[in-house]
């Protein structure tokens, strides 16, 4: 079982739409969760980050964790083609290195 | 600096040749990360500094990869006798203090070929 496993996608929605991206991990004991968006041939770029059970609001991203089903989520609400890109979910363990996931390609369509 | 910064941006190397790949992380920051990702891949764990030291380096593929932090602020990654798989972007990335709660932010890369 991968630490950190996502679909890889294509997540395909319409422009205007909700993309949901969603994230499970292994480690239990895991407390810092993170959502990076990388554009291609680009290094990822920090979005989002969740400490605490429950929902975190920044704009138009809402990151979800939920520590008992071991899932972390990114909805990104009013979807633009800007926001095509793969998004890896990170996590952070008791070993203080961070873990990827393979990351989700979202495509926005006009 | 205003960001982490590595160098080169591109290295093409021979087989067999030995490379060095720097990272300058954020100023302030003592954590800092090194990352291999190829691609369709996310980004693979190599090495955790804090400070000066390597605190955790169970990435590492095998012993012809070392990585220093010799002052504590600018790290290299040093490959001995490339090899054709160790063809990828390596990243860098820094935090403020490490360990839980910290955010990293990444460097551009440097993208490495073995030819």
């Amino acid at each position: 079982q991968k630490e950190v496993e996502q679909n890889s996608g294509p997540l395909s929605v319409p422009e205007g739409a909700i993309a949901s991206l969603n994230c499970t991990y292994s480690d239990r004991g895991s407390q810092s969760f993170f959502w990076y968006r990388q554009y291609s041939g680009k290094s990822p770029e920090l979005i989002m980050f969740i400490y605490s059970n429950g929902d975190k609001e920044d704009g138009r991203f809402t990151a979800q964790l939920n520590k008992a089903s071991q899932y972390v989520s990114l909805l990104i609400r009013d979807s633009q083609p800007s926001d095509s890109a793969t998004y890896l979910c990170a996590v952070n363990g008791n070993t203080d290195k961070l873990i990827f996931g393979t990351g989700t390609r979202l495509q926005v369509f006009p | 600096g205003a960001g982490v910064s590595q160098t080169p941006s591109n290295k093409v190397t021979e087989k067999g040749k030995y490379v060095e790949l720097r990272c300058d992380p954020i100023s302030g920051h003592t954590a800092l990360y090194w990352y291999r990702q190829s691609l369709g891949q996310g980004p693979e764990f190599l090495i955790y500094f804090q400070g000066t030291g390597a605190a955790d380096d169970s990435g590492l593929p095998n012993d012809r990869f070392f990585a220093v932090r010799p002052e504590g602020s600018v790290s290299t990654l040093k490959i001995q006798r490339t090899e054709r798989g160790d063809s990828a972007v390596y990243l860098c990335a820094s935090s403020l203090f490490g360990g839980e709660n910290t955010e990293a932010f990444f460097g551009q890369g440097t993208r490495l070929t073995v030819v």
